[in-house]
Parts: structure tokens; sequence; C-alpha cells
């Protein structure tokens, strides 16, 4: 089956030590993007890729980078994970084919804890 | 203000009740609208599109008033399975497409 795919699903990191999230598709979908949602909150969008053309939100802090090597595959740095960087990290796809409509289909996530 | 604004309920029901979910959005020019569900510690799921003319699917029914920026959802028989969080969604072009999430519906199905 087409799919969103993340890996690892849970993370645990320590304060300041550089931790990278993956996300592979397998849509074939020219845009990826990734979003953080604290407890209790909105999905906030990070960033996003239309192939290989990145673009920043401008509220996402510098501490978050991403890279896009391949179609397929989407990573997202977080250089110097402070406690308030402890969040689900969702991967999300979409084609711009089926513009206006834009559906996005998500992978299952990455919780990422801070210690 | 959020741009896109939901009651953050929780919403409690018995089985075989109706419940509704409303939304509103501040901006006028966005074009799409979705309904996203959303069970606890999982990733968000595509619940249902909003039409202009309105939408049915099965239990499901969603409405959308562009006049008003005003998005609904009602639930018709409630089952349990359909406890989870529902985010109201929007899609505004700002140079590419955009979705808004709110903050989600927090709806419990008890028996």
């Amino acid at each position: 089956d087409a799919m969103v795919i993340q890996n690892p699903r849970y993370q645990v990191t320590q304060f300041g030590k550089p931790v990278t999230l993956s996300c592979s598709q397998t849509l074939n979908h020219n845009v990826m993007y990734w979003y953080q949602q604290k407890s209790s909150q909105a999905p906030k969008l990070l960033f996003h890729y239309y192939d290989k053309d990145f673009n920043n939100e401008a509220d996402t802090p510098d501490n978050f980078q991403s890279r896009r090597p391949n179609t397929s595959f989407c990573f997202l740095d977080i250089r110097s994970p402070g406690l308030g960087d402890a969040a689900m990290y969702l991967c999300a796809t979409s084609s711009p084919r089926e513009y206006p409509r834009n559906e996005q289909f998500f992978g299952p996530g990455t919780r990422l804890t801070v210690l | 203000r959020k741009e896109v604004e939901q009651d953050p309920g929780p919403f409690n029901v018995p089985e075989g009740a109706t419940v509704a979910f409303n939304c509103t959005y501040s901006n006028s020019a966005s074009q799409s609208f979705f309904w996203y569900r959303q069970d606890c510690r999982k990733e968000p799921k595509l619940l249902m599109s909003v039409y202009s003319s309105g939408n049915e699917d099965g239990r499901f029914t969603a409405q959308l008033n562009r006049a008003s920026q005003y998005i609904s959802l009602l639930i018709r028989d409630s089952k349990l399975s359909d406890s989870a969080t529902y985010l109201c969604v929007v899609n505004t072009r700002r140079g590419y497409n955009k979705l808004i999430f709110g903050a989600g519906t927090r709806l419990a199905v008890h028996p």
C-alpha cells in the first residue's frame, strides 16, 4: 500500500543533543511537510518542500532544519533540542495536481521526548 | 485571533446521540475545507472534505457557509468508536497551498 512512513516512532534525546527524524513516502507526491504538534494543540507547520524547493514558515526557529535528498525521503534535524521541543512531529505529503483540494496524507508521527 | 477556531469540548454524549461541531475561519480567501479525525497519540486522518452545497457520508454531514465563514460537522447515531478529536482544517493559498488546523474538538461517546 502507498503510504507515509516515519522513523523512529518514539525518540528520546537529551537537552542540546542533535536529533534527526526521518520520513519516507511511496505516494510519489511532490510536496512534503513537517508539522509540530504539542498536546491539545493544532498541528503547526514548520516548513515544506515543493520538489527541491524549501519553504520555511516565518515563525519556525532556526533550531529546526530539513533536508530532502530525493522525492521519497525528507528529514527533520533539530540542532539543539530544548525542553520546549518535546512534541509529536508529523510528516505529510500532497500532490499539487489535486489543487485546490490539497488533501494531505500524514505519517504516524514521531513522538520526541527531551530529557 | 486564531485563523481557525473550534470549541475544544469535550463533548460527552451517549451512544446513539446526535452531536454537532462548529468551526469558524478568518481568511475569506480560503478555498477548501476539511474535517480530520485524530485519535489519541495518532496522526490526523481525513474524515471528509466540505463542499459549498454540503455533503454527507453515512452518519456524517458537513456544511459550509462561506458568507459567515463557518463550517459544521454533524454526527448522527454516535458510536463508541467515534470518540476522537475532530480537527477543522482550512486550505488557504499563499503562494502555495497551506492547511490551517483548528485545535480540535474532543468527542467522548459513552455507553
